[in-house]
């Protein structure tokens, strides 16, 4: 199974809401991305974990707080956002690169958020 | 520092034709270079990769890419483009020494023309 599944698919909220979107991998993988897309760019990495312990923080802010409750599953919490943030959020997994490794990212189909 | 150009944002050619979409980058010591696939509104898809080894690498869907150091090259080649690969194609880099962190090139957009 080489599959990140990621829920919602679609998002909508408010600048005052609290959501979270989620992130889920069973491929053994022990490092996992949180990243954002906007139109027509690439994507910008926000977060790394690895061994389920936050390593990389892209400078984020605090409106986006992540969350590594397990090595399978990973989440993004989301507070008083600003309409600057709509993109589409990806997550990807990998093995960590303490591993025989080839290093790739699989990425998960993405969560569209669009903030209102 | 690395960094990945991708010459192009936008290719078009048509169906049945050769697919060259270019990809340099800039690394001072040797990389690990993907190409990823994006179709509309989904995430990234791997098409292949290059870590050691044999340079021409051969990935899923008919394409292929070879690594040519003295030219710090990594274009992406299918000798006969079909509709389905319409899409947006990330050229990207990764070092051993930061393996969590893949550079994304700026993207190109591939359209076949019937």
């Amino acid at each position: 199974d080489t599959e990140v599944t990621q829920t919602p698919k679609h998002l909508v909220m408010g600048m005052t809401n609290k959501k979270s979107l989620k992130c889920e991998q069973h491929m053994g993988h022990r490092a996992m991305y949180w990243y954002k897309q906007k139109a027509k760019k690439p994507p910008e990495l926000m977060f790394v974990y690895s061994y389920e312990k936050l390593s990389i923080n892209e400078s984020v802010p605090s409106r986006f707080s992540p969350e590594c409750p397990n090595s399978s599953l990973l989440n993004l919490h989301l507070h008083a956002l600003q309409p600057e943030d709509s993109a589409l959020y990806l997550c990807a997994s990998s093995q960590d690169h303490e591993a025989e490794s080839t290093y790739e990212q699989y990425f998960g189909p993405g969560t569209r958020l669009t903030v209102t | 520092a690395q960094s990945v150009t991708q010459l192009g944002s936008h290719v078009s050619v048509s169906e049945g034709a050769l697919v060259l979409l270019r990809c340099n980058y800039s690394s001072s010591v040797p990389p690990y270079l993907f190409w990823y696939v994006q179709y509309p509104n989904q995430g990234l898809q791997l098409l292949l990769k290059y870590t050691t080894g044999a340079t021409l690498v051969k990935g899923i869907n008919g394409f292929e890419a070879e690594f040519k150091k003295s030219e710090t090259s990594f274009h992406l080649t299918k000798p006969s483009a079909h509709m389905s690969d319409a899409a947006e194609y990330f050229c990207a880099v990764t070092l051993y020494s930061s393996a969590s962190k893949i550079i994304f090139g700026s993207g190109t957009r591939l359209s076949i023309r019937p």
